[in-house]
C-alpha cells in the first residue's frame, strides 16, 4: 500500500538558519503531494501542495518540489523563524484517502 | 474560514466506558474524516463520510464506530473504551470532490484509564 517516509524529529535550529526536512514516499500511481503543519495546540493545516512531477508548490517562504525520479518532495525554507515552530507532516493522496508520514517537530530557537 | 469544532479539548474516561467524541463544520462539506494521532505513528484513518448516513472504514476501525446523521455532524463512538484507546483523536472535513484538502479541528486527547 501507499507510504509515506519523513525525516525522524526532533529537529532544533537557530533562527535564520536553512531547514530541509526529507520526505518520500512509496504509491501506486501518480499521487498528489503535500505538506501540512500543526501548530502548538491547533489541528493540521495545508501548508502546500502538488499535483505532478516537477511541480513546485510553495508557501510562507516554505518550498517543496515533487520529484518522481527520486520519490521525493523535500520541504524547504532558506531563513527559519521562531513561529515556524511546529509539527510538519508529509502526506500522499491516493486511492481515495490521504496517507500521512509520521511527522517531524521543528523547534526554532532564537 | 473553515471552522471544524470538536466538542472537548481533554477528556478523561474508564476502561469499558461508552465514549462519544463530537465534531461539527461549518462550511457544508460533504466529506468528513475521523484520525488517531499517536507519536511516531502519525495520523491514522479511523473512519470517513462522504455523505449523510454513509460510512467506510479507514485503516484501524476496530473498536469504534460512526454516526452521521447530520452533514455538519460526525460523531466517533467508543463503544467499550480500552487502555490502547488512549490518543490524540483529529477530525477533519473537505469538500467535494476534493478529498485530498482537509481542514481538521483542534483535536480531542482521549485519556482512558
Amino acid at each position: 500500500g501507499d507510504s509515506v517516509t519523513q525525516m525522524e524529529g526532533p529537529v532544533t535550529l537557530s533562527e535564520e538558519a536553512f531547514l530541509t526536512i526529507n520526505c518520500t514516499y512509496t504509491a501506486t500511481g501518480y499521487p498528489s503531494l503535500f505538506w501540512y503543519v500543526q501548530y502548538p495546540g491547533e489541528g493540521l493545516q495545508l501548508l502546500l501542495k502538488a499535483t505532478k512531477a516537477d511541480d513546485k508548490g510553495s508557501n510562507k517562504g516554505f518550498e517543496a518540489t515533487y520529484r518522481k525520479e527520486t520519490t521525493s518532495f523535500h520541504l524547504e525554507k532558506g531563513s527559519v523563524q521562531v513561529s515556524d515552530s511546529a509539527v510538519y507532516f508529509c502526506a500522499l493522496f491516493g486511492n481515495e484517502k490521504l496517507t500521512f508520514g509520521t511527522g517531524t517537530r521543528l523547534t526554532i530557537i532564537p | 474560514d473553515v471552522k471544524v469544532t470538536q466538542s472537548s479539548r481533554y477528556l478523561v474516561k474508564r476502561t469499558g466506558e461508552k465514549v462519544f467524541l463530537e465534531c461539527v463544520q461549518d462550511m457544508d462539506h460533504e466529506n468528513m474524516f475521523w484520525y488517531r494521532q499517536d507519536p511516531g505513528l502519525g495520523l491514522r484513518l479511523i473512519y470517513f463520510s462522504y455523505d449523510v448516513k454513509m460510512k467506510e472504514k479507514g485503516d484501524i476501525p476496530e473498536g469504534y464506530s460512526v454516526s452521521r446523521e447530520k452533514k455538519e455532524r460526525f460523531s466517533l463512538i467508543l463503544e467499550s473504551a480500552s487502555t490502547n484507546q488512549t490518543s490524540m483523536y483529529l477530525c477533519a472535513s473537505s469538500p467535494s470532490p476534493t478529498k485530498n484538502i482537509q481542514y481538521f479541528g483542534a483535536g480531542t486527547r482521549l485519556s482512558v484509564l
